[in-house]
Formats: structure tokens, C-alpha cells, sequence
């Protein structure tokens, strides 16, 4: 896998308490990416980052934000969690956002909301 | 919008076997076409991708997909399936704004020995 960390990879916490997973990159790559995959749904984008500060929503962002104050780093908050985000959780890296650009994953987090 | 679809949840084939996963897309300009293998309990390992040329690509592990713009489809091909290669595969098209990638629900394919 591409230099791309996430943490935790497992957790499990209680509905209505905040929640933050963490992306660390060591590719020096501009644009970050949160997708969270669900059975039936696939992949769905959350939330990315087109440089420092600079974010952006996705398909399913409602109940999420994200930060990004270093190049390196890409938190994912859910400020209440509840039942409906217990899910995995992909963060991606890529180079720039040209069409003919892949994008690299993470090994993802297991979140469990009880 | 940009779309893919990938008709099949599951696809069987017996080792030595061809192969195919199927996708096909909704586009409204040229489509740029991709492919991703998930493994259990791993993240995603880009295949392939289409962009414009040939429209037999060539990927990782012994991979191909066809691209047809008539029928708007992107399949996935191996000549001879592998055990080794039973996964999840994902097809997937850049968003028209270039930001991000939207993927198709997943086929599990399944090499039987």
C-alpha cells in the first residue's frame, strides 16, 4: 500500500459520542479523501481535501467534518455518532485532480456505533 | 452525472477459466475509466484505468478491460482466473469536476479450484 496510515483500525464506541479517525500520508500528495464503504453501496465519498485548509463536501457528508492542517494529515470527525455511520472507513491520496490520475488507499478503520 | 454500474453482485468461475467482470458507465464527456481490486480486510489496489488510446488496456496481475464506447462498458478480463485472484473488484469513473472517484457497488468474483 501506498505510504498511507489510518487510525485507529478498529473501533467501537457508543451513539452520541464524537469520534475522530486519522490519515497520515507520507507521499507529499495534494488531494485526501474520506470514503466510507457499505455492503450494496460501495464506496461512497464523504468529505476531500484539495491542499491545507482546503476541503470540500462529498456524496454523504451530513454528520461528518474533516480538518486538514498539515499536508500529511486528514482527520475525520463525526461530532455525535450514531447507529447508521457504524461502517469502514477509506481514506485515499492522489497526486492532483487530473481525470488520469489513480487514486491510492488506505487499509481503512472498522467503526462500530452501539 | 457520472455514473458506473457493475450488473453482477457475484461472478463463479472455475481456475484456468476466462474471466469477466462487467461495468458500464453514464457519462457526459469523455469517460475516464478505472479499476480497483479489494482483498479481505485490505484497502483498495488500483488495477487499471482508461483515459484515451487503445481501447484494450492492460493492468496489474494479468488484467485487461475492453473499453466500448457503443455500449458504454468497461469490462474486465483475464484470459485464465486464479484462485488467488477471488476479490472484491470495483469499477469506477472520475466525477466531471476531476476531484474524486465514484465507484460502482463491487462484484465479487469467486475462483473455484
Amino acid at each position: 500500500d501506498a505510504g498511507i496510515t489510518q487510525s485507529p483500525r478498529h473501533k467501537v464506541t457508543e451513539t452520541g459520542t464524537p469520534v475522530t479517525l486519522r490519515c497520515h500520508q507520507t507521499e507529499n500528495h495534494r488531494y485526501m479523501y474520506w470514503y466510507r464503504q457499505d455492503p450494496g453501496h460501495g464506496l461512497r465519498l464523504i468529505h476531500y481535501s484539495y491542499g491545507v485548509k482546503d476541503t470540500d463536501k462529498g456524496e454523504v457528508s451530513d454528520g461528518y467534518s474533516v480538518s486538514r492542517s498539515k499536508t500529511e494529515d486528514f482527520l475525520l470527525t463525526l461530532e455525535s455518532a450514531t447507529s447508521s455511520q457504524t461502517s469502514v472507513y477509506f481514506c485515499a491520496i492522489s497526486e492532483s485532480r487530473g481525470v488520469n490520475t489513480e487514486a491510492f488507499f488506505g487499509q481503512g478503520t472498522r467503526l462500530t456505533v452501539v | 452525472a457520472q455514473s458506473v454500474a457493475q450488473p453482477e453482485d457475484q461472478v463463479n468461475v472455475a481456475e484456468g477459466n476466462p474471466l469477466t467482470v462487467k461495468c458500464t458507465y453514464s457519462v457526459s464527456g469523455n469517460p475516464y475509466l478505472f479499476w480497483y481490486v479489494q482483498y479481505p480486510n485490505r484497502g483498495l489496489q488500483f488495477l487499471l484505468k482508461y483515459i484515451t488510446g487503445d481501447n484494450l488496456v492492460k493492468g496489474s496481475y494479468g488484467f485487461e478491460a475492453e473499453f466500448n464506447k457503443s455500449q458504454t462498458s468497461f469490462h474486465l478480463k483475464k484470459p485464465s482466473a486464479l484462485v488467488s485472484d477471488s476479490a472484491l473488484y470495483f469499477c469506477a469513473v472520475r466525477n466531471q469536476a476531476g476531484t474524486a472517484l465514484i465507484f460502482g457497488k463491487g462484484t465479487t468474483l469467486s475462483v473455484s479450484s
